[in-house]
């Protein structure tokens, strides 16, 4: 079946450490996104891209990266730099640019500071 | 710019009793509206979304969400719950962009609590 493997479910970091978030997609869908979503607040855009090698900002992007190397990869990396990580972090994926796409989530990495 | 309001961030309710979570958008430019479903340590499913055409859109499982411009609303309705739709429901609005990209701005989420 098609969809999207967001993985660890649960991981820990410790302080000073950079953690990466896997997610991959097997949906041949063009654009991916990443999500953090805290208590009482929603959804909230980290990073997003539409194309292999491109990839933008979203409305949290400090103290994260991402790359985009493959269609089906779309990792996360939680630096150092990001003092309050403790969060759900959704991937998802759409197909095409079309505004009218709905997005596809994976199941969440649910990340504890040690 | 666009936003998305959730009148409620709890709505307590017996089984079998009819419900409906309020979502309210602001934006200058036509949208596309969705609702997901999120269980617990669970992502986001699509339950439904309304593109064009009638203004009422309806999901699989008893769910349906009217799609009022004038109000700029698109709130959800089930006539008769379960216990199994206990969980947090996110309202989320699209629109074009320059340069072509979709971004969903969600709302900060209604949870359903439906008690026997």
């Amino acid at each position: 079946d098609g969809g999207i493997t967001q993985s660890p479910k649960y991981l820990f970091r410790k302080e000073g450490q950079n953690v990466t978030l896997s997610c991959e997609q097997n949906l041949n869908h063009d654009a991916m996104y990443w999500y953090r979503q805290d208590p009482g607040q929603g959804l909230r855009l980290i990073y997003y891209s539409q194309i292999v090698n491109d990839f933008q900002k979203g409305d949290i992007a400090e103290g994260y990266s991402v790359s985009r190397e493959k269609k089906e990869s779309f990792p996360l990396t939680v630096t150092s730099a990001q003092k309050n990580p403790t969060a759900f972090y959704l991937c998802a994926s759409r197909r095409g640019q079309g505004t009218h796409q709905p997005q596809h989530f994976g199941d969440g990495t649910r990340l504890s500071i040690l | 710019a666009q936003s998305v309001t959730q009148l409620d961030s709890q709505v307590p309710v017996f089984e079998e009793a009819p419900v409906e979570l309020r979502c309210n958008y602001s934006s200058s430019v036509s949208v596309y509206l969705f609702w997901y479903v999120q269980y617990p340590n669970q992502g986001l499913q699509l339950l439904l979304k309304y593109l064009s055409g009638s203004t009422l859109v309806e999901s699989i499982n008893g769910f349906e969400a009217e799609f009022n411009k004038s109000q700029t609303s698109f709130h959800l309705r089930k006539p008769s719950v379960h216990i199994s739709d206990t969980a947090e429901y996110f309202c989320a609005v699209s629109s074009g962009s320059a340069g072509g990209y979709n971004k969903l701005i969600f709302g900060a989420g209604t949870r359903l609590a439906v008690h026997p």
